[in-house]
């Protein structure tokens, strides 16, 4: 079955390092992957999209590679800030267009410390 | 714009009552779902709708019910509360094209004791 891994352990980094975190999935090829942020208490928030035939996108201080051939999305933050500590969400999606089920991993909950 | 808003944000049932979470969003989306969050585990569909009158059944539809009777509202409808349903709730709508991204409303934290 479709299966999404990402750290389930609590990444504790420094104020102004790059947090790297990690999406690993199994037993599909997705056409896109999406990165969703979630603070305490609320709703995931939308991040960024990378498409199946992008190695690197990027927006302000982050940025997301995919690697088809290891099936595996990184996701970074650079010059990292105590406002960047939330949990970071992936979810592939198999389909291009039209209505995905989405399947999301658990998270990595990243907190940066001043 | 709203958003997506979610009633009502708490909600504590016993075993075997029946009640509706309301969903709405102001957006003019067609795609619309209904998520459960458990602690250590990712959201995991229940219910989703690609347009009025359409819904179908997402990884874990069992013991919920949907319709979608105009492009703005999504109500899920749990027939008989039981302890396992207790999550929570998202309900998000999302794009057809773009970034396909969901905007999530802030949620139902539901208790049934």
């Amino acid at each position: 079955s479709q299966k999404i891994e990402q750290n389930s352990e609590a990444l504790n980094i420094q104020e102004g390092k790059t947090a790297t975190l990690t999406c690993n999935y199994t037993n599909y090829s997705p056409a896109y992957l999406q990165w969703y942020r979630q603070d305490p208490g609320r709703g995931p928030v939308f991040l960024l999209l990378i498409r199946e035939n992008e190695k690197e996108k990027r927006k302000e201080r982050l940025k997301v590679t995919f690697d088809t051939t290891l099936k595996q999305s990184l996701f970074h933050i650079t010059a990292s800030q105590p406002a960047d500590s939330a949990t970071y969400l992936c979810a592939p999606a198999p389909f291009s267009g039209g209505y995905n089920k989405l399947i999301f991993g658990a998270g990595t909950r990243l907190a940066v410390h001043p | 714009n709203a958003g997506v808003t979610q009633t009502p944000k708490f909600q504590v049932l016993k075993t075997g009552q029946s009640m509706t979470l309301q969903c709405a969003q102001d957006m003019n989306h067609e795609y619309m779902s209904w998520y459960r969050q458990d602690p250590g585990m990712g959201l995991r569909l229940i219910h989703y709708s690609v347009g009025a009158g359409i819904t179908d059944q997402g990884e874990v539809p069992n013991g919920y019910n949907v319709s979608r009777s105009t492009t703005e509202d999504f109500p899920l409808r749990l027939l008989s509360a039981a302890p396992s349903q207790t999550s929570v709730y998202f309900c998000a709508s999302s794009q057809e094209t773009g970034n396909y991204e969901q905007y999530f409303g802030p949620g139902t934290r539901l208790t049934v004791t």
